[in-house]
């Protein structure tokens, strides 16, 4: 059975601390994994899609990466405009749904 | 801009009494899923179509519906809500194949049941 699993559930930075935040999967024939934004009482917004290990991909001060067991969010001398919960999703090749995880939810002081 | 839109942000309904939820997309994506989000969870799958192709979570209660008239529509129906059944629901489109099949998420509808 597909998972997802992230890690930390919760981050707490100072403005400019940079950080990593993990996503562990297990799936059978990865076709995309997806790192979403979700803010308080919103629907997630896209970031990344990476297909293949070692694939990177960044937007501003976020960079994701993939190996074949998990990705990494790298956050780079994040701001308070960073602070949201971080979703993870991986789709099978198979199957087209999204399996998400729970998320990492942080929030960055000044 | 092309989006996904989900009417109405925010529902409240009473215990027992059905309730629909709307969701329009003007990406002509043939795939739509409805997820439900509890606080501080994962989004969960309830279901999703492929073009007018229904697919049912296995675990997705009965009192759960859904209606997609055409390409650009979807309806979540609930049918006796309970007060388990407060959540977030939300609506994504994603297309089906090709090399860039991310789903593109709505604003939600927040459920209150009392």
């Amino acid at each position: 059975e597909d998972q997802v699993t992230q890690s930390p559930e919760a981050l707490r930075l100072q403005e400019g601390e940079s950080s990593s935040l993990n996503c562990s999967y297990t799936v059978s024939g990865l076709r995309g994994l997806f790192w979403y934004r979700q803010d308080p009482g919103k629907g997630p917004e896209f970031l990344f899609t990476l297909y293949s290990a070692g694939e990177e991909k960044e937007k501003e001060r976020l960079k994701a990466t993939l190996t074949k067991k998990e990705s990494f969010l790298h956050i780079t001398a994040p701001k308070p405009e960073d602070s949201a919960t971080y979703l993870c999703a991986v789709q099978a090749k198979s199957w087209g749904k999204l399996q998400f995880g729970a998320g990492t939810q942080v929030v960055v002081t000044p | 801009d092309a989006m996904v839109i989900q009417n109405p942000r925010y529902q409240v309904t009473q215990f027992g009494k059905p309730v629909t939820l709307s969701c329009s997309q003007t990406l002509n994506h043939n795939v739509m899923y409805w997820y439900q989000q509890k606080s501080s969870q994962a989004p969960k799958l309830l279901f999703h179509y492929y073009d007018k192709d229904f697919n049912n979570e296995a675990d997705t209660p009965d009192n759960f519906q859904s209606r997609r008239p055409n390409t650009s529509f979807c309806f979540l129906d609930i049918r006796s809500p309970g007060l388990g059944d407060a959540a977030m629901y939300l609506c994504a489109t994603s297309r089906q194949q090709g090399l860039n099949t991310e789903a593109f998420f709505g604003q939600g509808t927040r459920l209150t049941v009392v």
